[in-house]
């Protein structure tokens, strides 16, 4: 069963405009909830996490609990923010795990 | 180093052969994980280590795939009879792990990218 679903694998957006990348998933409970980016020619790595209630690059994400959701958020797209992005919520009671989603590539326009 | 190292980076192989990928986790890091990703998709969980013991493999997708972990330290995937749809880019993450607390980051490596002729 698809437990994280992000529905846009591609987005482009003008530099400046507000950018949304959308997270949902099928787990019940309350999963730690996290987001990890991948700009060109870099490794993976985390962008923020839930539990800290971070902004991140301009970034924060908010948990919809009724809508399960997660989705990322910016006001103003910068083109450095190009990359690909991966939402991770973590099953709830489960240690350590790790499931990502199948990623959303941001291109922001100049 | 100070990062995830992941050998080889690049591994070209005929369908039908053995092929093992080593991945040395950041000095510390109790717990490994391995990912398999394909082009267009996300990190697809293979199996995550605590310590030498692997504590998940349900994402091993057959018995072809094995992992070891001897010494807690460096793991190493194995694949067995290797066949085209093994072709992907394999990930390595190791994470510090504190007893009931999720941390919540893992440091990747670069990846070996295997291709199955």
């Amino acid at each position: 069963a698809q437990r994280v679903t992000q529905p846009e694998k591609l987005l482009s957006v003008f530099k400046g405009a507000p950018v949304e990348l959308k997270c949902n998933y099928s787990y019940s409970g309350s999963p730690e909830l996290f987001w990890y980016v991948q700009y060109s020619r870099q490794r993976l790595q985390l962008l923020l996490r839930h539990i800290s209630r971070e902004s991140i690059k301009g970034f924060t994400a908010d948990l919809n609990k009724g809508e399960t959701s997660f989705h990322l958020k910016k006001p103003f797209a910068q083109e450095e923010d190009s990359a690909m992005y991966y939402c991770a919520p973590t099953p709830p009671n489960t240690g350590n795990q790790f499931y990502f989603g199948t990623g959303t590539s941001l291109t922001v326009i100049p | 180093g100070a990062g995830v190292s992941q050998t080889p980076s690049n591994k070209v192989t005929e369908k039908g052969k053995y092929v093992e990928l080593r991945c040395d986790p950041i000095s510390g890091h109790t717990a490994l994980y391995w990912y398999r990703q394909s082009l267009g998709q996300g990190p697809e969980f293979l199996i995550y280590f605590q310590g030498t013991g692997a504590a998940d493999d349900s994402g091993l997708p057959n018995d072809r795939f094995f992992a070891v972990r001897p010494e807690g330290s460096v793991s190493t995937l194995k694949i067995q009879r290797t066949e085209r749809g093994d072709s992907a880019v394999y990930l390595c993450a190791s994470s510090l792990t504190f007893i009931g607390t999720n941390t919540g980051e893992l440091f990747f490596g670069e990846g070996s990218r295997l291709t199955v002729l």
